[in-house]
């Protein structure tokens, strides 16, 4: 059990690039999901897969954004036409079905310039 | 809808006293409840959660929370301060069947020697 996995570490982008970062969640975990922490917030959730399944997406996930996770293991979040309001860490975080909480990756944190 | 808060931005303490951060919850039907702390430029680390059961649940690194119904609260507690506790830490509340969780905006604690 290596953790939840996240790259890469940081990203710096200009305005208007797309940009894609990986989770490589823990390996028996099923379930997956996405937060975007801003500077002084608490993390927000944006999206949750159960396998390949995408069930469940916030508002905030905006048409620029797209997440999938095509064999029900690792996980890429895309951002189309980044802004500056993108720049945030991006949390990648996975869990056992039938167990209430979960693990935490170290982030992707995204500055876009 | 299902919403935590954390009252204090900012908790100070000495090395050795005992610390407290509050959280207050609102929600409907039974809460699941979650500390986890944050150092800097890192993921979110899982100190402890609260299903049911004892009202005092006890976590990693000594720290413990006392859940109270009538107050709708869930703070978090340790005997004994240490400056390696310094970081910020965060209450969650489980959003719904699917497991993704409702965060407050966090409690910077500092601990000085």
């Amino acid at each position: 059990d290596t953790g939840v996995s996240q790259n890469p570490r940081h990203k710096i982008t200009k305005r208007g690039q797309n940009v894609t970062f990986r989770c490589d969640p823990i390996s028996e975990h099923n379930r997956l999901y996405w937060y975007r922490q801003t500077l002084g917030q608490g993390p927000e959730f944006l999206t949750y897969f159960q396998n390949e399944a995408q069930l469940e997406k916030s508002r905030l996930l905006s048409d620029r954004f797209s997440a999938e996770r095509p064999k029900g293991s690792f996980s890429t979040l895309e951002i189309q036409r980044t802004e500056q309001g993108d720049s945030a860490m991006y949390l990648c975080a996975s869990s056992l079905s039938g167990v209430v909480g979960y693990t935490f990756g170290s982030g992707t944190r995204l500055t876009v310039v | 809808a299902q919403s935590v808060a954390q009252p204090e931005d900012q908790v100070n303490v000495a090395e050795g006293n005992p610390l407290t951060v509050k959280c207050t919850y609102s929600v409907s039907g039974n809460p699941y409840l979650f500390w986890y702390v944050q150092y800097p430029n890192r993921g979110l680390q899982f100190l402890l959660k609260y299903i049911t059961g004892d009202n005092l649940v006890k976590g990693s690194y000594g720290f413990e929370a006392e859940f109270n119904k009538s107050q709708t609260s869930f703070h978090l507690k340790k005997p004994s301060a240490l400056v390696s506790d310094s970081a910020l830490y965060f209450c969650a509340v489980r959003d719904g069947g699917q497991g993704n969780l409702i965060f407050g905006k966090g409690t910077k604690l500092s601990v000085k020697p």
